[in-house]
């Protein structure tokens, strides 16, 4: 298993422009999500995904889309991007929905800088 | 809210020693705990994962406690590597949102040779 695994590693933005992190899991886990870590700022939730068709906002869902079209891959959408969104993007799934004995994976995220 | 604090933010310490992590959590009414670590650069590796009815877990070197009606849990490392510096990340499951975690800003650990 590749785990999850995301792309772009390294991204460089003008303010204004939109782009999608990609993010895609190999395990057929249900849950999927999406943080940002800043520095002394911990790790953020800022979307997640119970399953394929549904998601919900987390803690800063503000310039963020994203959707859940199939159980592997939930793309993370960059609107307009602004220098505050400049940050690591982390993306992470977990197993079977309703299941709190599992693990969370993380891929090796997206180092984004919006100029 | 669930606040997660952990003590120290950064530590170092020669090889061999062994050091006790700290993580703080504001609400006991938690489902499990997560201690994960962290490379420069990379992404967050699992190490160990505490039920809420659990007092403990192992694995190696590694111990982790957990004392949810003082809302506190210890990473301990036994006998410290260089290869152990690195990040280390508590990170609480609050259960009001499956799968969300709360995390703390983590502690930042050297051990060298």
């Amino acid at each position: 298993n590749a785990g999850v695994t995301q792309t772009p590693k390294f991204q460089v933005l003008k303010t204004g422009q939109s782009m999608t992190l990609q993010c895609a899991q190999d395990m057929n886990h249900e849950y999927m999500s999406w943080y940002r870590q800043d520095p002394g700022m911990g790790l953020r939730l800022i979307h997640y995904s119970v399953g394929a068709g549904i998601t919900d906002q987390g803690e800063v869902p503000n310039g963020y889309n994203v959707s859940r079209s199939t159980t592997e891959d939930f793309p993370l959408r960059l609107l307009s991007a602004a220098p505050s969104q400049t940050s690591v993007y982390f993306c992470a799934s977990t197993g079977t929905s309703g299941s709190r004995t599992d693990t969370q994976y993380f891929g090796p995220g997206t180092r984004l800088t919006v100029l | 809210k669930q606040e997660v604090t952990q003590i120290p933010a950064a530590l170092s310490v020669p090889e061999g020693e062994n050091l006790v992590l700290n993580c703080s959590f504001t609400d006991s009414a938690i489902y499990n705990l997560q201690w994960f670590r962290q490379d420069p650069g990379k992404g967050l590796t699992s190490l160990l994962l505490i039920q809420s009815s659990q007092r403990e877990q192992t694995s190696g070197r590694l111990n982790a406690s957990l004392d949810k009606s003082s809302g506190r849990s210890t990473l301990y490392i036994a006998a410290s590597q260089p290869g152990d510096s690195a990040t280390y990340l508590c990170a609480v499951d609050r259960g009001s949102t499956l799968g969300r975690l709360y995390f703390g800003r983590g502690t930042q650990l050297t051990v060298w040779p």
